[in-house]
């Protein structure tokens, strides 16, 4: 399958709990990263991974993490989740050459933290 | 530390009317500057890339390192052009990108 999927859509929590985020990049991608947008906001970039190693890290706590699996499939993991995580996690899939072609975007998980 | 200003939130225009949506960066290296576009429930979708130096859906963009901006220009609206416009700038060795908060173009009949 082509493009970037990403799942759930949508996702309720509670504060202080954990959720797990899943994306699965486009075929021949070997880049993953995940950005954050916030209501209004552009997207702000959490992190990259590059053959299943973080490689790149935004303005992010500890408490964000992430896998990045053999076949390219990636989780973005919060732990003790606040009100302010309450945004629309987008997965980007890219290969990772000297030419940056830009990303294919996923359609995002809609996150609320009640 | 790098940054992408977009100063309009919302430019809304009628059909036929020239567009431009401003952009402008700060970054101390050799800067890559994309546009980003989002139509209403779309995903997030690539529009043009300043290297590429090509015209898509009849936009274009200029890099003026001397103004350090990358304005998004079309000479002439369309409808289907209504959606959210994202200005990114990628930092040299990296695949990482920074960007804009948007500018979400209305055109109008």
């Amino acid at each position: 399958e082509t493009g970037v999927t990403q799942s759930p859509t949508h996702l309720i929590k509670t504060r202080g709990q954990q959720v797990t985020l899943r994306c699965s990049s486009q075929s021949g991608h070997n880049t993953v990263s995940w950005y954050q947008q916030a209501l209004g906001q552009g997207p702000q970039f959490i992190f990259q991974y590059y053959r299943e190693e973080e490689n790149g890290r935004g303005n992010f706590p500890p408490r964000f993490s992430g896998l990045q699996f053999p076949n390219y499939s990636s989780e973005l993991n919060v732990n003790a989740l606040e009100l302010d995580d309450s945004a629309l996690y987008l997965c980007a899939s890219s290969l990772a050459d000297s030419s940056f072609y830009g990303y294919t975007f996923g359609s995002g998980t809609r996150l609320t933290v009640v | 530390a790098q940054r992408v200003t977009q100063p309009e939130k919302l430019l809304s225009v009628f059909k036929g009317a020239p567009v431009e949506l401003k952009c402008n960066y700060s970054y101390s290296g050799s800067p890559e500057l994309f546009w980003y576009v989002q139509y209403s429930r779309q995903r997030l979708q690539l529009l043009l890339r300043h290297i590429s130096r090509e015209s898509i859906k009849g936009f274009t963009a200029d890099l003026n390192k001397g103004e350090t901006s990358f304005h998004l220009k079309k000479p002439f609206a369309q409808e289907e052009d209504s959606a959210m416009y994202y200005c990114a700038l990628r930092s040299s060795g990296y695949s990482t990108l920074t960007f804009g908060k948007g500018t979400m173009l209305l055109v109008s009949p």
